[in-house]
C-alpha cells in the first residue's frame, strides 16, 4: 500500500521568501515520487518528479524538491517566492503494485504569497 | 505537448439524470484515469484503465461507470446524477510508467 501526507492545507509566505512545502509518503517499494501544481480553473501539471536517479531534482520555475529515503520525505521548495506561485500543489507517489502504477496523490497544499 | 481534451469545462444536470463525461488523449498513452476534485479531499480516484475495454476501480467507483472503447478515449458515466456528485472532474492519462497528464476538469452541477 502506498499512500501520501502533505503537512499544512494553506502556507502562506511573501514575496521574496522562501517557500517549503512538505510532503512525507509511505510505500513498501522503491517509489516514483511527484509534484504537481495546479492553478484556478485548470487541471494538474507536472512541476517536477522523482525516479530513482538524482536524489535532488530541479523542475520548472525555479522549484526543487529532495528525496530523503531515512525520512520518506520528498519536500518542495523554491528559494525566492514570486507572486505568480499562487496555486494548490499535490504531492503523489506511484509504485508498482501487481505491475500496475497507480499514484496516490496528497490532499493538496494551498501557496498563498502575500506583497 | 500531450494534450487530454475534456469535452466541457461546465455543465448543469438534473438529479436522476443519466451524465456523460468524455476526455480524449492523443498521446496513445496506455493509461487513463477519472478523479473527482473536492476542496480537502484532494484527488480521489474513481475508475482508471490501462487498456481498451479494460477497467478498474479506484477508490470510490460508487455511483459511476466508465467505458473505454478506442484508446484515445475515456468516458465516465454518471448512470443517476444525484446532488452529492456535484464536483470538479478531472481526467488524466499516462503511458504505463511516468507523468499524468491532465483535462482542465469539468465542474459539474447536479440540482
Amino acid at each position: 500500500a502506498q499512500s501520501v501526507t502533505q503537512l499544512g492545507s494553506h502556507v502562506s509566505v511573501s514575496e521574496g521568501a522562501l517557500v517549503l512545502l512538505r510532503c512525507n509518503y509511505s510505500s513498501s517499494v522503491p517509489p516514483y515520487l511527484f509534484w504537481y501544481v495546479q492553478y484556478p480553473n485548470q487541471g494538474l501539471q507536472l512541476l517536477l518528479k522523482y525516479t530513482s536517479a538524482a536524489t535532488l531534482v530541479k523542475g520548472i520555475n525555479g522549484f526543487e524538491a529532495e528525496f530523503k529515503k531515512s525520512e520518506t520525505s520528498f519536500h518542495l521548495t523554491k528559494p525566492s517566492a514570486h507572486m505568480s506561485d499562487a496555486a494548490e500543489y499535490f504531492c503523489a507517489v506511484s509504485a508498482s503494485t501487481g505491475g500496475s502504477y497507480i499514484p496516490t496523490f496528497g490532499r493538496g497544499t494551498s501557496l498563498i504569497v502575500h506583497p | 505537448d500531450v494534450k487530454v481534451t475534456q469535452s466541457s469545462r461546465y455543465l448543469v444536470k438534473r438529479t436522476g439524470e443519466k451524465v456523460f463525461l468524455e476526455c480524449v488523449q492523443d498521446m496513445d498513452h496506455e493509461n487513463m484515469f477519472w478523479y473527482r476534485q473536492d476542496p480537502g479531499l484532494g484527488l480521489r480516484l474513481i475508475y482508471f484503465s490501462y487498456d481498451v475495454k479494460m477497467k478498474e476501480k479506484g477508490d470510490i467507483p460508487e455511483g459511476y461507470s466508465v467505458s473505454r472503447e478506442k484508446k484515445e478515449r475515456f468516458s465516465l458515466i454518471l448512470e443517476s446524477a444525484s446532488t452529492n456528485q456535484t464536483s470538479m472532474y478531472l481526467c488524466a492519462s499516462s503511458p504505463i510508467i511516468g507523468t499524468q497528464h491532465f483535462g482542465d476538469g469539468t465542474r459539474l452541477s447536479i440540482l
